[in-house]
Parts: C-alpha cells; structure tokens; sequence
C-alpha cells in the first residue's frame, strides 16, 4: 500500500497570510506513461463532508478559489494556501489514485493564529 | 446540481449485518463509478471500496480491512447504491460517505460527497 503521510498534523495561521501542507508519499505517484501525478488535495471543514480541491496535484476544481493552489511531483506534494481567510478553516488531506488501495494522508488542521 | 444522499445507517451489533444505501441525482449515474468512504469519530478518511461502471463490468474492490465482508452493488434504474455491510466489528463505527468517483477501469478521485451517514456498532 502506498503511505500518505502529512506534515504538519496542524498550523496556524494569521489572517492574509500564506498556509503550506506538504504530503509526502513513500512511492512515486508519478506515472511515467502520461507525465501525471496521481494526487488531489480535499479540504473538511467542521461538520461537513470533505470537498475535492485539486486533482492531477495541481488542477484546480471548478469553482475553488485561486488562492490554493497544489504543486509537487513524484513523491513530494504541497497545498498553498495564499493569503488565508476565516472560511478556509478546516482540516486539509491529499489522497493517491496512482493504485489500489486508495489511500489519505491523515489531515492537516488548519486554524487562525 | 449533483447530489448524494446516504441512509441506513444507524445502531448494529457487532456480528450484525446492515446495508446502506446512497441515492443519487443531477448526473447520469451509471456513467459513473461509485465509491465509499469511512471516517471514525475524530478521524481521518479510509477508503472503503468503489463500485465500477456497467461499461467496465460493474465490478468493484474493496480495502483489506472489509474484503470478504462488505459488498458495493449499484442499480442504475434507480440510481442507488448500495453498502452491504456484514459481520460488523466495532472498529466498523464511522460516519459513512458515498462518493461519485472520477475513475476508468481503475479509482481516481472523489469528486462528490454526500452528507454521511453513522454507522454505530456496539453491544
């Protein structure tokens, strides 16, 4: 199974100010055959169900603010957040499509400082 | 606007059986695979399983940890599918999502979520 793992597990963060996720998988997730990582980003704000933010690692889902933005390839991953509001408050977790089992990092809180 | 709604969920033994089912609306739903996904109270997510489209066979996978005991099945007349859950552990308990799937004949990513339904297994 291809392990997520997440860093940090929570930030805080002041208001306008830049948040980084960074997710790390212990294989590439990089398909050679199509140039394409296999890799989205979800936020999960409290109480609701998670929301797809990125897929391919960098492609933005249709109505997502451009403030996040995913980068990344092969193994190594970030989500930036650029200039961080109240609404953005939630835990943040990428995920791997590159096999099966699909598998999560284990989130990232993150909240207002 | 697509749509997602889980129900069944609720209070089961464990060793118990319990099936939940996930109705779906605003898109073609049998172009689509189909997927599960559990989070346990205060928690991160866990794959569960997908179910394929009927032009990939209908056919579906599931993680090790409910192989042999769940089973995804979809009916596309109705728009449902479904989560057929069996000798149910107490590590079961989670709040069950039904996920639309971006995927061919193998899952990408999850592109829809419905509200979740909870699953409760305890004596």
């Amino acid at each position: 199974d291809i392990v997520m793992t997440q860093s940090p597990d929570s930030l805080a963060v002041s208001l306008g100010e830049r948040a980084t996720i960074n997710c790390k998988s212990s294989q590439s997730v990089l398909y050679s055959s199509n140039d394409k990582n296999y890799l989205a980003w979800y936020q999960q704000k409290p109480g609701q169900p998670p929301k797809l933010l990125i897929y391919w690692a960098s492609t933005r889902e249709s109505g997502v603010p451009d403030r996040f933005s995913g980068s990344g390839s092969g193994t190594d991953f970030t989500l930036t957040i650029t200039s961080l509001q109240a609404e953005d408050v939630a835990v943040y977790y990428c995920q791997q499509y590159y096999g099966t089992p699909l598998t999560f990092g284990g989130g990232t809180k993150v909240e207002i400082k | 606007e697509v749509q997602l709604v889980e129900s069944g969920g609720g209070l089961v033994q464990p060793g118990r059986s319990l099936t939940l089912s996930c109705t779906a609306s605003g898109f073609t739903f049998g172009d689509y695979a189909m997927s599960w996904v559990r989070q346990a109270p205060g928690k991160g997510l866990e794959w569960v399983g997908f179910i394929r489209r009927k032009g990939y066979g209908a056919t579906a996978d599931y993680a090790a940890s409910v192989k042999g005991r769940f089973t995804i099945s979809r009916d596309d007349s109705k728009n449902i599918a479904y989560l057929q859950m069996n000798s149910l552990k107490t590590e079961d308990t989670a709040v069950y999502y039904c996920t639309r799937l971006q995927a061919w004949q193998n899952p990408y990513y999850f592109d829809y979520w419905g509200q979740g339904t909870l699953v409760t297994v305890s004596s």
